[in-house]
């Protein structure tokens, strides 16, 4: 079964940071861009990166450029995102989503894990 | 940056037509896809390439994309079809999703 398993969410004090981790299985992961999409409480889907194949092409959305990091392992089967400097407005359930490119958009996503940034 | 925009809401009785629009500049000249998300899960891809229907959708959902506005339309709307749905593109190598629309089967 194609699957992806997000890990790594919880409660973290503004300032602070979190590492998300994305487990996948049931496809040759490495024949795949990924991405995070994330959603605050209650509001729509955001975009926050995505990192091609062999990691050679890295994007993020201005909202979270130079706080985040996007990685991942294909040896592994993972991928990965490093949240620093959290602000509240970073509280979102976070998505990791694979890219298909007969689609030009996300067939699969997981189902996603809770960061709640709060003092 | 790209903007989408989508209506926060639309409203159909069971049995009708829906139609969501998403509006972008040159949206024609874009492919969209469309999302929905029901309480409490994770999206999933109902109308991708502006047209095509993955396996598994039924065939009420279609789309079309033509000048500044993508359309999803779920014909012989059915109460199971009520959830958000969210347009999706690309626009210079990052990905810019519309606001959603909460589609309600009255």
């Amino acid at each position: 079964e194609v699957q992806l398993v997000e890990s790594g969410g919880g409660l973290v004090k503004p300032g602070g940071s979190l590492r998300l981790s994305c487990a996948a299985s049931g496809f040759t992961f490495s024949d795949h861009s990924m991405n995070w999409v994330r959603q605050p409480p209650g509001k729509g889907l955001e975009w926050v990166s995505s990192i091609s194949s062999y990691s050679r092409y890295i994007y993020y959305a201005d909202s979270v450029k130079g706080r985040f990091t996007i990685s991942r392992d294909n040896a592994k089967n993972s991928l990965y995102l490093h949240l620093n400097s959290l602000t509240p407005e970073d509280t979102a359930i976070y998505y990791c989503a694979r890219y298909y490119g007969d689609y030009d958009g996300f067939d699969i996503w997981g189902q996603g894990t809770m960061v709640s940034v709060s003092s | 940056s790209y903007e989408l925009t989508q209506p926060p809401s639309v409203s159909v009785s069971p049995g009708q037509t829906a139609i969501i629009t998403c509006s972008g500049d040159k949206m024609g000249g874009k492919y969209a896809c469309w999302y929905q998300q029901k309480p409490g899960q994770s999206p999933v891809v109902v109308i991708y390439q502006d047209t095509k229907r993955p396996s598994g959708i039924p065939e009420r959902f279609s789309g079309s994309n033509s000048g500044n506005t993508a359309t999803l339309t779920i014909s012989g709307t059915q109460a199971m079809d009520e959830a958000d749905y969210y347009c999706q593109v690309w626009d210079s190598s990052t990905v810019v999703f519309g606001g959603g629309t909460k589609l309600t089967v009255l």
